[in-house]
């Protein structure tokens, strides 16, 4: 059974420093994989999506990496600002759907 | 841009109840999902749908069914409304590459309904 596992689960950075996000999954066949940011009380933003023959994808400030073999996935935000303060959730889909991870929850401070 | 609506944010139910969630989407995709997400549990998948008039149970469909009458509307409802079904509701959509339920592309999310049940 896929679990999806985010660490760590809260985080606090000063502005203008780069961070990365962990995902780790325990099954590698995969999909594709899922980044997304949710604000408070609000739904799902999608940031990225890697497809499984992928190694990263790029947005703006942010960059997702996939390593299939190792069941793992970074999200490199670049020179944070406070408005990024979210919680940030990946997801790996499946046969027919996608599991989530429990989020990890990201404050930048001004 | 794709847009998912779902027809409340919130909603206040009382134990007994029948509750009808509904979402619907404007860019003509094929999956539609009906998640729930609790605070340390992350978001759980009720049912979804990979084409009109079908539907699949997800992890967590007991208590729960689903109607999906026309492609762009995915309905959730709850026969008998408790107080553990309290919980932020999520529908999303997304394209499907292919025949069957694989929904290779992006998953698009609504905003959200908090349902509290009392």
């Amino acid at each position: 059974k896929q679990e999806v596992t985010q660490i760590p689960a809260a985080l606090s950075v000063p502005e203008g420093e780069n961070l990365v996000l962990n995902c780790s999954f325990t099954d590698s066949a995969i999909y594709n994989l899922q980044w997304f940011r949710q604000d408070p009380g609000k739904g799902l933003t999608s940031l990225l999506l890697i497809q499984s023959s992928q190694r990263e994808q790029t947005s703006g400030r942010l960059n997702a990496s996939l390593d299939k073999s190792s069941g793992r996935s970074t999200l490199y935000i670049a020179a944070s600002q406070p408005g990024d303060s979210a919680t940030y959730l990946c997801a790996v889909k499946g046969t027919y759907k996608y599991i989530f991870g429990t989020g990890t929850r990201l404050k930048v401070l001004a | 841009d794709v847009k998912v609506t779902q027809s409340s944010r919130y909603l206040v139910k009382r134990t007994g109840e029948k509750v009808f969630l509904e979402c619907v989407q404007d860019m003509d995709h094929e999956n539609m999902f009906w998640y729930r997400q609790d605070p340390g549990l992350g978001l759980r998948l009720i049912y979804f749908s990979y084409d009109v008039k079908m539907k699949e149970k997800g992890d967590i469909p007991e208590g729960y069914s689903v109607s999906r009458e026309k492609k762009e509307r995915f309905s959730l409802i709850l026969e008998s409304a408790s107080t553990n079904q309290t919980s932020m509701y999520l529908c999303a959509s997304s394209l499907n590459s292919g025949a069957g339920p694989s929904p290779t592309y992006e998953q698009y999310f609504g905003p959200g309904t908090r349902l509290t049940v009392t």
